[in-house]
């Protein structure tokens, strides 16, 4: 299957502070990358989707200039959590869908905590 | 707004033992995923089911979409140790759809 790499895997932070959370697909292109945040013993929550090059749609609910979402390449994609604040301690995902093989895969998650 | 309920939300058995999960919405699904999630980790795809009244078998493990695609169980035989996780269903809206709904989740302990 394919690599998903996030970086970091854990963070911790300030209050205030903003945090930006890599995600990249190593072996194949990601049309379109699916954030997802996951609070302790809940789901999978669907933050936003964004295709390369393009703004991205963020579900109801969502902050859309809190929560940063960059996906400028077909490998890259980031988050970043602006003023950051203890109730957006969370795991988040990423899951890119793309070529070749048009399936959808998931990273390894970014353990947040704001203190 | 499509739901996913899974059941039980918690299962604790005996290594040896089988067990079965469930996965209900009152909404159609045009495919469904059922997914391992370790503690720190991200979800592993373990299957897709598509067509309705599919059943799919993974070794230990057999999954079945219900005939009108509202419903998904995950059987597992013999349970062992290493089957011990989160186990997710997910549900795509409509074909082509890549957006998926996710269930709680059902956390499975295999008690050796």
């Amino acid at each position: 299957g394919a690599v998903v790499s996030q970086h970091p895997s854990w963070v911790i932070c300030k209050s205030g502070t903003s945090v930006k959370i890599e995600c990249r697909s190593l072996d194949f292109q990601a049309t379109t990358m699916f954030w997802y945040r996951q609070f302790p013993k809940q789901s999978l929550m669907l933050m936003a989707t964004s295709n390369e090059g393009s703004k991205a749609t963020y579900e109801q609910g969502v902050e859309k200039d809190k929560f940063l979402i960059n996906h400028a390449s077909l490998t890259l994609s980031t988050l970043t959590v602006t003023s950051a604040h203890p109730e957006d301690s969370s795991f988040y995902i990423c899951s890119p869908r793309g070529r070749p093989t048009d399936t959808q895969y998931f990273g390894p998650g970014t353990r947040l905590t704001v203190l | 707004t499509q739901l996913l309920e899974q059941s039980p939300q918690f299962l604790s058995i005996q290594e040896g033992e089988n067990l079965t999960v469930y996965c209900n919405s009152s909404s159609v699904f045009s495919s469904l995923q059922w997914y391992r999630q370790e503690p720190g980790e991200g979800p592993v795809l373990l299957v897709t089911v598509v067509t309705g009244g599919e059943v799919k078998k993974l070794k230990r493990l057999t999954f079945q979409f219900g005939d009108a695609r509202k419903d998904s169980s995950l059987h597992i035989t013999a349970a062992q140790p290493g089957d011990t996780g989160l186990y997710l269903c997910a549900g795509a809206a409509g074909a082509g759809s890549y957006q998926l709904t996710f269930g709680k989740g059902t956390k499975l302990s295999v008690i050796p």
